[in-house]
Protein backbone atom coordinates (compact mmCIF):
# COMPACT_ATOMS: atom_id res chain seq x y z
CA UNK A 1 0.00 0.00 0.00
CA UNK A 2 1.37 3.26 -1.05
CA UNK A 3 2.16 5.08 2.06
CA UNK A 4 2.54 8.92 0.85
CA UNK A 5 0.74 9.74 -1.80
CA UNK A 6 1.24 13.18 -4.49
CA UNK A 7 -0.92 13.23 -6.87
CA UNK A 8 -0.67 16.69 -7.95
CA UNK A 9 0.89 16.86 -11.85
CA UNK A 10 3.24 19.33 -12.47
CA UNK A 11 2.40 22.29 -10.43
CA UNK A 12 3.21 25.98 -11.43
CA UNK A 13 2.89 29.39 -9.73
CA UNK A 14 3.87 32.91 -10.60
CA UNK A 15 6.82 34.78 -8.94
CA UNK A 16 5.73 36.28 -5.50
CA UNK A 17 2.51 34.38 -4.96
CA UNK A 18 1.93 31.13 -2.99
CA UNK A 19 1.59 27.85 -3.81
CA UNK A 20 0.46 24.74 -1.89
CA UNK A 21 1.62 21.27 -2.65
CA UNK A 22 -0.08 18.44 -1.53
CA UNK A 23 0.95 14.94 0.33
CA UNK A 24 -1.28 12.41 1.92
CA UNK A 25 -0.48 9.82 3.98
CA UNK A 26 -1.18 6.69 5.60
CA UNK A 27 -0.11 4.67 8.83
CA UNK A 28 -1.50 3.16 11.77
CA UNK A 29 1.55 3.90 14.15
CA UNK A 30 0.59 6.92 16.18
CA UNK A 31 3.80 8.35 16.61
CA UNK A 32 5.13 9.23 13.39
CA UNK A 33 7.22 12.12 11.72
CA UNK A 34 6.49 14.08 8.11
CA UNK A 35 9.06 15.79 6.28
CA UNK A 36 9.71 18.25 2.97
CA UNK A 37 12.83 17.73 1.00
CA UNK A 38 13.58 19.83 -2.23
CA UNK A 39 15.45 18.40 -4.79
CA UNK A 40 16.84 21.35 -7.92
CA UNK A 41 17.71 19.80 -11.18
CA UNK A 42 21.42 19.59 -9.90
CA UNK A 43 20.03 16.95 -7.88
CA UNK A 44 20.86 17.53 -4.46
CA UNK A 45 18.35 16.59 -1.78
CA UNK A 46 17.61 19.69 0.53
CA UNK A 47 15.41 19.11 3.53
CA UNK A 48 12.66 21.79 4.48
CA UNK A 49 10.46 21.52 7.30
CA UNK A 50 9.29 18.81 9.71
CA UNK A 51 6.26 17.89 11.24
CA UNK A 52 5.67 16.11 14.57
CA UNK A 53 2.55 13.63 15.01
CA UNK A 54 1.87 15.16 18.39
CA UNK A 55 3.04 18.70 17.83
CA UNK A 56 -0.11 20.81 18.49
CA UNK A 57 0.98 24.02 16.11
CA UNK A 58 1.70 23.25 12.46
CA UNK A 59 5.67 24.05 11.32
CA UNK A 60 7.33 26.93 9.79
CA UNK A 61 10.24 27.65 8.42
CA UNK A 62 11.18 30.68 6.88
CA UNK A 63 8.99 31.32 3.38
CA UNK A 64 7.71 27.19 4.01
CA UNK A 65 4.74 26.53 6.07
CA UNK A 66 3.31 22.85 6.76
CA UNK A 67 -0.89 22.46 6.86
CA UNK A 68 -1.09 19.40 9.11
CA UNK A 69 -4.49 17.44 9.19
CA UNK A 70 -4.04 14.68 11.25
CA UNK A 71 -7.92 13.46 10.91
CA UNK A 72 -7.29 13.89 7.27
CA UNK A 73 -3.46 12.80 7.37
CA UNK A 74 -2.71 15.41 4.75
CA UNK A 75 0.69 17.30 5.09
CA UNK A 76 0.65 20.07 2.53
CA UNK A 77 3.59 22.29 1.91
CA UNK A 78 2.96 25.91 1.32
CA UNK A 79 5.55 27.76 -0.39
CA UNK A 80 4.58 31.77 0.27
CA UNK A 81 6.03 34.91 -2.01
CA UNK A 82 7.59 32.18 -4.79
CA UNK A 83 11.26 32.55 -6.08
CA UNK A 84 12.36 32.03 -8.97
CA UNK A 85 14.45 29.38 -7.39
CA UNK A 86 11.72 27.20 -5.91
CA UNK A 87 11.66 25.61 -9.09
CA UNK A 88 12.29 22.08 -8.28
CA UNK A 89 10.93 18.87 -7.34
CA UNK A 90 9.44 18.38 -3.93
CA UNK A 91 9.04 15.23 -1.93
CA UNK A 92 7.02 14.41 0.99
CA UNK A 93 8.91 11.75 3.16
CA UNK A 94 7.25 9.75 6.30
CA UNK A 95 8.89 8.24 9.37
CA UNK A 96 6.90 5.85 11.75
CA UNK A 97 7.01 4.84 15.06
CA UNK A 98 9.14 8.21 15.46
CA UNK A 99 10.93 7.00 18.60
CA UNK A 100 12.91 4.37 17.00
CA UNK A 101 14.14 4.01 13.34
CA UNK A 102 14.06 7.09 11.23
CA UNK A 103 14.11 5.48 8.23
CA UNK A 104 12.27 7.71 5.65
CA UNK A 105 9.57 6.61 2.86
CA UNK A 106 8.90 9.35 0.22
CA UNK A 107 6.61 9.62 -2.56
CA UNK A 108 6.96 10.19 -6.09
CA UNK A 109 7.28 13.94 -5.36
CA UNK A 110 5.82 17.25 -7.07
CA UNK A 111 7.16 19.74 -10.09
CA UNK A 112 7.18 23.33 -9.58
CA UNK A 113 8.10 25.75 -11.80
CA UNK A 114 7.94 29.44 -11.12
CA UNK A 115 6.84 31.45 -13.64
CA UNK A 116 8.44 35.38 -13.58
CA UNK B 1 26.00 22.35 1.75
CA UNK B 2 24.89 19.65 3.81
CA UNK B 3 27.96 18.36 5.31
CA UNK B 4 27.38 14.92 3.69
CA UNK B 5 30.42 13.84 1.39
CA UNK B 6 29.61 11.32 -1.72
CA UNK B 7 32.16 9.75 -3.70
CA UNK B 8 32.54 9.45 -6.56
CA UNK B 9 29.80 12.26 -8.26
CA UNK B 10 29.60 10.38 -11.46
CA UNK B 11 30.34 6.35 -12.56
CA UNK B 12 29.85 4.76 -15.93
CA UNK B 13 30.94 1.41 -15.49
CA UNK B 14 30.14 -2.10 -17.45
CA UNK B 15 27.28 -4.89 -17.05
CA UNK B 16 28.45 -7.81 -14.98
CA UNK B 17 31.17 -5.11 -13.33
CA UNK B 18 31.44 -4.59 -9.41
CA UNK B 19 32.15 -0.34 -8.15
CA UNK B 20 32.24 0.77 -4.46
CA UNK B 21 30.07 4.49 -3.35
CA UNK B 22 31.63 6.36 -0.56
CA UNK B 23 29.90 8.25 1.77
CA UNK B 24 31.19 10.56 4.86
CA UNK B 25 28.50 11.64 7.14
CA UNK B 26 28.73 14.99 8.47
CA UNK B 27 30.41 15.45 11.71
CA UNK B 28 28.30 14.18 14.89
CA UNK B 29 25.65 12.03 12.91
CA UNK B 30 25.99 8.38 13.93
CA UNK B 31 23.37 7.20 11.58
CA UNK B 32 23.84 6.29 7.61
CA UNK B 33 21.76 5.53 5.10
CA UNK B 34 21.75 4.50 1.37
CA UNK B 35 18.66 5.36 -0.92
CA UNK B 36 18.53 4.39 -4.58
CA UNK B 37 16.64 6.93 -7.16
CA UNK B 38 15.64 6.00 -10.52
CA UNK B 39 12.37 7.67 -12.88
CA UNK B 40 10.66 4.23 -12.39
CA UNK B 41 10.85 3.49 -8.91
CA UNK B 42 11.76 6.69 -7.34
CA UNK B 43 13.15 7.17 -3.59
CA UNK B 44 14.06 3.68 -2.83
CA UNK B 45 15.34 3.05 0.79
CA UNK B 46 17.91 0.49 0.76
CA UNK B 47 20.20 -0.08 3.90
CA UNK B 48 20.58 2.07 6.95
CA UNK B 49 23.83 1.86 9.60
CA UNK B 50 23.67 3.03 13.16
CA UNK B 51 27.52 3.65 14.89
CA UNK B 52 28.79 0.68 12.62
CA UNK B 53 25.92 -1.63 13.09
CA UNK B 54 22.80 -2.61 10.56
CA UNK B 55 19.76 -1.02 11.98
CA UNK B 56 16.85 -1.72 9.07
CA UNK B 57 17.27 -3.13 5.45
CA UNK B 58 14.85 -1.86 2.74
CA UNK B 59 15.07 -2.89 -1.43
CA UNK B 60 18.33 -3.73 -1.25
CA UNK B 61 19.24 -6.44 -3.68
CA UNK B 62 21.41 -9.40 -2.73
CA UNK B 63 24.05 -8.73 -5.26
CA UNK B 64 24.05 -5.23 -3.16
CA UNK B 65 26.23 -4.85 -0.04
CA UNK B 66 27.10 -2.09 2.70
CA UNK B 67 29.17 -1.30 5.69
CA UNK B 68 29.88 0.94 8.42
CA UNK B 69 33.14 1.65 9.42
CA UNK B 70 34.93 2.79 12.74
CA UNK B 71 35.33 5.75 11.93
CA UNK B 72 31.51 5.96 10.56
CA UNK B 73 31.73 6.22 6.78
CA UNK B 74 30.07 3.98 5.07
CA UNK B 75 30.68 2.36 1.57
CA UNK B 76 27.87 0.56 -0.49
CA UNK B 77 28.90 -2.42 -2.49
CA UNK B 78 27.00 -3.00 -5.76
CA UNK B 79 27.92 -6.65 -7.80
CA UNK B 80 27.12 -7.97 -10.87
CA UNK B 81 25.82 -4.57 -12.33
CA UNK B 82 22.67 -4.51 -14.67
CA UNK B 83 21.72 -2.08 -16.72
CA UNK B 84 18.78 -1.62 -14.38
CA UNK B 85 21.00 -0.72 -11.42
CA UNK B 86 21.52 2.70 -13.42
CA UNK B 87 20.67 5.19 -11.01
CA UNK B 88 21.38 8.08 -8.72
CA UNK B 89 22.36 6.65 -5.73
CA UNK B 90 22.11 8.76 -2.67
CA UNK B 91 23.78 8.92 0.74
CA UNK B 92 22.00 10.37 4.25
CA UNK B 93 22.96 10.96 7.87
CA UNK B 94 21.40 11.87 10.96
CA UNK B 95 22.16 12.74 14.17
CA UNK B 96 20.35 9.86 16.01
CA UNK B 97 18.52 7.02 15.15
CA UNK B 98 14.64 8.44 15.90
CA UNK B 99 11.54 9.51 13.81
CA UNK B 100 12.21 13.07 14.36
CA UNK B 101 15.59 13.39 13.13
CA UNK B 102 15.45 14.71 9.37
CA UNK B 103 17.98 12.93 7.35
CA UNK B 104 21.04 15.11 5.54
CA UNK B 105 21.50 14.11 2.12
CA UNK B 106 24.65 14.03 0.07
CA UNK B 107 24.99 15.04 -3.40
CA UNK B 108 24.63 11.80 -4.39
CA UNK B 109 26.62 9.15 -6.66
CA UNK B 110 25.21 9.09 -10.47
CA UNK B 111 25.92 5.08 -11.79
CA UNK B 112 25.45 4.79 -15.12
CA UNK B 113 25.42 0.86 -16.55
CA UNK B 114 26.51 0.20 -19.80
Amino acid sequence: AQKITQTQPGMFVQEKEAVTLDCTYDTSDPSYGLFWYKQPSSGEMIFLIYQGSYDQQNATEGRYSLNFQKARKSANLVISASQLGDSAMYFCAMSEDAGANSKLTFGKGITLSVRP
Amino acid sequence: DSGVTQTPKHLITATGQRVTLRCSPRSGDLSVYWYQQSLDQGLQFLIQYYNGEERAKGNILERFSAQQFPDLHSELNLSSLELGDSALYFCASSVVDRGNSPLHFGNGTRLTVT
